[in-house]
């Protein structure tokens, strides 16, 4: 069964802390992608890749960055935590072409706590 | 730009009855049209997806949509809920431009009773 696998459930940081949160998916897939998610305001892009080394702002990337040296991994880093960025975080991934993309493959996501 | 709006914030139906969930977009073309369900403190699963074709899309769990372009919806619907389709539901619109990007839209909270 495909999968995009995220490191963590659950994560307990420190402001101030670097953060980093890791996603890897075994699709082979071109794409993939960093959103957060919060009551109300529902899934909001903060990253993503749609190829090794090559990254993209979403729409809130303040306080956020990326890392994807290989295909499979996609790294999201929080520079300096801060209580604001508390959330659940959700990595997936698609294939590049129109309509073969079926959609985006969700992990199962990291519910990240900033103290 | 593309942007998609699921008015209904909460929806409460009970066992055995039907629904539909509403989804609006915008957007200039066709676009790609998708449904997605979120049991509670998990990832997002694909239910269904509208490339082009057939306007009425069937789906995984008996969940299917209709693309209807002259009102642009594309409205979830289930003729009979079950006590496990209580969750969290996303629609999602992608365009054929550039990295296909997909717009989430806020979700809808399904509730069943019992």
């Amino acid at each position: 069964d495909v999968k995009v696998t995220q490191s963590s459930r659950y994560l307990v940081k420190r402001t101030g802390e670097k953060v980093f949160l890791e996603c890897v998916q075994d699709m082979d897939h071109e794409n993939m992608f960093w959103y957060r998610q919060d009551p109300g305001l529902g899934l909001r892009l903060i990253y993503f890749s749609y190829d090794v080394k090559m990254k993209e702002k979403g729409d809130i990337p303040e306080g956020y960055s990326v890392s994807r040296e290989k295909k499979e991994r996609f790294s999201l880093i929080l520079e300096s935590a801060s209580t604001n960025q508390t959330s659940m975080y959700l990595c997936a991934s698609s294939l590049w072409s129109g309509e073969g993309t079926g959609g985006y493959t969700f992990g199962s996501g990291t519910r990240l706590t900033v103290v | 730009a593309q942007s998609v709006t699921q008015p209904d914030i909460h929806i409460t139906v009970s066992e055995g009855a039907s629904l539909e969930l509403r989804c609006n977009y915008s957007y200039g073309a066709t676009p790609y049209l998708f449904w997605y369900v979120q049991s509670p403190g998990q990832g997002l699963q694909l239910l269904l997806k509208y490339f082009s074709g057939d306007t009425l899309v069937q789906g995984i769990k008996g969940f299917e949509a209709e693309f209807k372009r002259s009102q642009s919806s594309f409205n979830l619907r289930k003729p009979s809920v079950h006590w496990s389709d209580a969750a969290e539901y996303f629609c999602a619109v992608g365009t054929t431009s550039g990295t296909y990007k997909y717009i989430f839209g806020t979700g809808t909270r399904l509730k069943v009773l019992a």
